[in-house]
């Protein structure tokens, strides 16, 4: 069974750079995408962007020019990197698998969350 | 961008009511790319249908998804106690977008 285990800075300051890595267990790394969505209190949900093993990325238009994902297949893990941070990034952080192929797209399983917060 | 819009914002039902979920798109979208997800509080979202019609492995028979172009339905045929939640739509298009959420809760 593919479990997703997730972990990064729970606590930022403005203007720092919030770093989470989610790592993959019991499954095949290289067959999907791998996403990361966030939910800020009492919201919706917001995907932020995804990354396949060989470092292919497609993200979100509202968060590309602060944003960067990378990946290790050596290890199964993706990483997220979202700079400049501001108070509206306050929200929990989830990482994903996007199953993506020319008849489907979705996302199966899912990590459990990271709170992050940015107060000063 | 597609904007995806759910309605109603809440949904206030019976066990065992019948539970209807719309989600319209702002343009005609590919269908196999539309997917369901149910949300629990303080759980991770649940994939629930995908390819707008199709369950996911485990999920009851009793979730059912419709629709195409621009208009999809999430029809929960009666509802059980463990169903009141917030349920999104979520599509594709080379970028993922979600509807802003249904909350179906207890009347």
């Amino acid at each position: 069974q593919v479990q997703l285990h997730q972990w990064g800075a729970g606590l930022l300051k403005p203007s720092e750079t919030l770093s989470l890595t989610c790592a993959v267990y019991g499954g095949s790394f290289s067959g999907f995408y791998w996403s990361w969505i966030r939910q800020p209190p009492g919201k919706g949900l917001e995907w932020i962007g995804e990354i396949n093993h060989s470092g292919s990325t497609n993200y979100n238009s509202s968060l590309k020019s602060r944003l960067t994902m990378s990946v290790d297949p050596s290890k199964n893990q993706f990483s997220l990197n979202l700079s400049s941070v501001t108070a509206a990034d306050t929200a929990l952080y989830s990482c994903a698998r996007s199953y993506t192929s020319n008849y489907h797209y979705y996302m199966d399983v899912w990590g459990k969350g990271t709170t992050v917060t940015v107060s000063s | 961008e597609i904007v995806l819009t759910q309605s109603p914002g809440t949904l206030s039902l019976s066990p065992g009511e019948r539970a209807t979920l719309s989600c319209r798109a702002s343009q005609s979208v590919n269908s196999r790319y539309l997917a369901w997800y149910q949300q629990k509080p303080g759980q991770s979202p649940r994939l629930l249908i995908y390819g707008a019609s199709s369950r996911a492995t485990g999920i009851p028979d009793r979730f059912s998804g419709s629709g195409s172009g621009t208009d999809f339905t999430l029809t929960i045929s009666r509802l059980e106690p463990e169903d009141f939640a917030v349920y999104y739509c979520q599509h594709y298009s080379g970028g993922v977008t979600f509807g802003q959420g249904t909350k179906v809760e207890i009347k």
